[in-house]
């Protein structure tokens, strides 16, 4: 496909369980960011990559939030041991990282950890 | 102090009214601006990016004052379509750190 997808589309999970989260990005894009939006507030910025750099971290919440990406490609965002407070909206974003870096989104993925 | 900042709203108008949205970046070298709109628990999508000039795409204008630090966004003849949140972004361009910084978006409600 043309977009960035994210998988699985919907996740249920239980407090204490591990998570990942996957994001595919459009063929060609060279950065990749990880956002999270919990019910009717706004984006918060978790992780940037961009080409070969060292990843932004700046923005994940705790150390049970990883992320990482293979190839310069798929990203896989990780949370461990699930907290009921990590329910979200999970959205990936991928860009050229060039001129004016117009971010296209991947449709999310909602997590909910009972 | 937050990077970029926006009225919350809700702005609720009625079908064919004008609204006019303004945003406010704190960073004076940031370099590209851009409104996104989201629908309800959909993705952001692009809507328009905002040049120095102003720029215009049917009903919709986008302008950027420098001097003040903030673009706006302007909706004429407003259409139940309207109906979303309106996300500023401003593009700061650190390099090998994150750039771009979102408001926590303005949400609109048209009303038949």
């Amino acid at each position: 496909g043309a977009g960035v997808s994210q998988s699985p589309s919907n996740k249920v999970t239980e407090k204490g369980k591990d998570v990942e989260l996957r994001c595919d990005p459009i063929s060609g894009h060279t950065a990749l960011y990880w956002y999270r939006q919990s019910l009717g507030q706004g984006l918060e910025f978790l992780i940037y990559f961009q080409g070969n750099s060292a990843p932004d971290k700046s923005g994940l919440p705790s150390d049970r939030f990883s992320a990482e990406r293979t190839g310069g490609s798929v990203s896989t965002l990780t949370i461990q041991r699930t907290q009921q407070e990590d329910s979200a909206v999970y959205l990936c974003a991928s860009s050229t990282g060039l001129g004016w870096d117009i971010q296209y989104f991947g449709a999310g993925t909602r997590l909910s950890v009972l | 102090r937050k990077e970029v900042e926006q009225d919350p709203g809700p702005f609720n108008v009625p079908e064919g009214a004008t609204v006019a949205f303004n945003c406010t970046y704190s960073n004076s070298a940031s370099q590209s601006f851009f409104w996104y709109r989201q629908d309800c628990r959909k993705e952001p999508k692009l809507l328009m990016s905002v040049y120095s000039s102003g720029n215009e795409d049917g009903r919709f204008t986008a302008q950027l004052n420098r001097a003040s630090q903030y673009i706006s966004l302007l909706i004429r003849d407003s259409k139940l379509s309207d109906s979303a949140t309106y996300l500023c972004v401003v593009n700061e361009r650190q390099t090998g750190a994150n750039n771009l910084f979102f408001g926590t978006g303005t949400r609109l409600t048209v009303i038949p």
